[in-house]
């Protein structure tokens, strides 16, 4: 069964920095692209970014909300990915989530985690 | 603003059909597959549609999706009050090179 479980979240202060890991379970995760999304409360859903698998290069993509500020990495051996958060502004919080992405360019994303909620707040 | 275009609500009584309009531009959905999305009120996001028309395994044939031009539909039959959810319609845009959804829709089974 493909699970991705996303941790990390939390509290954080203006200008500060925090890192989500995005694990993933009951697929090769290594041959996949793996993408972030953010939804703050209320609102719609939001693409943050994504990294292709190195089969494509280990491409990233991100939204220009947070290019310069987010980064997205992975470490395969794990089945982990990763989205830092630099410089963090109020208007990053939101509740984030992982999936799984199919299709070039992105098609579409079969498979989410349950999310992670950021709050940013001095 | 999002980039796609939905209808903020649609409603409709049990057993009814309903469909959802998302609308877009030559950038995305003109020549990109579209995926639509299901929102359950505290869940995560469900794909329901994939390339246009497509249902994952799992997701019952009252779930249907179409494409034409620079718009796409999601049409849901024999509606049950458990697919009372938030809908997103999602695509590449090619100009922006970035993942754009709709706004989302509000499905009330009255």
């Amino acid at each position: 069964e493909v699970q991705l479980v996303e941790s990390g979240g939390g509290l954080e202060q203006p200008g500060r920095s925090l890192r989500l890991s995005c694990t993933g379970s009951g697929f090769t995760f290594g041959d996949y692209a793996m993408s972030w999304f953010r939804q703050a409360p209320g609102k719609g859903l939001e693409w943050v970014g994504f990294k292709r698998s190195k089969a494509y290069g280990g491409t990233t993509e991100y939204a220009a909300s947070v290019k310069g500020r987010f980064t997205i990495s992975r470490d395969d051996s794990k089945s982990i990915a990763y989205l830092q958060m630099n410089s963090l502004k109020t208007e990053d919080t939101a509740v984030y989530y992982c999936a799984r992405q199919r299709g070039y360019p992105p098609g579409h994303f079969d498979y989410w985690g349950q999310g992670t909620l950021v709050t940013v707040s001095s | 603003q999002s980039v796609l275009t939905q209808p903020p609500s649609v409603s409709a009584a049990p057993g009814q059909k309903v469909t959802i309009s998302c609308s877009g531009s030559s950038s995305n959905i003109g020549s990109n597959s579209v995926s639509w999305y299901q929102q359950l009120p505290g869940t995560a996001p469900k794909l329901l549609i994939y390339d246009n028309n497509k249902r994952p395994s799992g997701i019952p044939d009252r779930f249907s999706g179409s494409k034409s031009g620079t718009s796409a539909t999601l049409g849901i039959t024999g509606l049950q009050t458990g697919d009372e959810a938030d809908y997103y319609c999602g695509t590449w845009d090619s100009s922006l090179s970035a993942v754009v959804f709709g706004g989302g829709t509000k499905l009330t089974v009255l």
